[in-house]
């Protein structure tokens, strides 16, 4: 079966800072990993997404994540938080027979970034 | 370019009361569709998804029901609502059926039960 964990409920930085939200996954196949962001009150954005290729994925808004198979982590980073990154995030992995389906996602309980000024 | 829409963006029903909730998918055809519920506290759990016209799978025994009466639309229902049913609910549509689709989300609609 597979699964996703996010390590941290919650996260705070300082504006200008480094950003680190650490995902762990367990999968019996090679996973397709995603990272997706969620503003209070609206849907889910697509950051970015590993599909097996390059194991460093560079999303939008200068976030990146590593894909580590020995770890088995896809944690997502930004060199320096701004203000407007403040907002919850989702590390997803894709499942092979969930519901049936493939390709159905399995969400984290997602990580709220806080930014300070 | 694909779009999708939800409406209404809020809603508050009384318990009892039937309940209807749409999503519409544009620029792109034969989507797969899916409906998400969000309740605080509870991340997202999938409700529904369908690959075609008439083809809906259900993950979880509940009190709502899906249709798909047209190829990009997708309807969330329920006879008698309960004050569970409470929550955000998101659509959700991807290009295929595939471990590497992403799903891009609809803005969502906020269904408060009293």
């Amino acid at each position: 079966a597979q699964s996703v964990t996010q390590l941290d409920s919650h996260v705070s930085v300082s504006e200008g800072t480094p950003v680190l939200l650490r995902c762990n996954y367990s999968s019996s196949y090679s996973p397709s990993l995603f990272w997706y962001v969620q503003h209070p009150n609206k849907g889910l954005q697509l950051l970015l997404k590993y599909t097996s290729a390059a194991t460093l994925v560079k999303g939008i808004n200068g976030f990146e994540a590593e894909f580590k198979k020995s770890e088995t982590s896809f944690h997502l980073t930004k060199p320096s938080a701004h203000m407007s990154d403040a907002a919850e995030y989702f590390c997803v992995v894709s499942s092979m027979n969930y519901g049936g389906s493939q390709g159905n996602l399995i969400f984290g309980k997602g990580t709220k970034l806080s930014v300070k000024p | 370019s694909q779009t999708i829409h939800q409406w209404p963006a809020t809603l508050v029903q009384p318990v009892g009361s039937p309940l209807s909730l749409e999503c519409t998918v544009e620029g792109t055809s034969n989507p797969n569709l899916y409906w998400y519920r969000q309740a605080a506290g509870r991340g997202l759990q999938l409700l529904f998804y369908s690959v075609g016209i008439g083809q809906i799978s259900s993950e979880v025994p509940q009190n709502l029901s899906a249709s798909r009466p047209q190829d990009r639309q997708f309807i969330l229902s329920s006879k008698k609502l309960l004050l569970s049913d409470s929550g955000f609910y998101l659509c959700a549509w991807s290009v295929g059926v595939g471990l590497k689709y992403e799903q891009y989300f609809g803005p969502g609609t906020r269904l408060t039960v009293t």
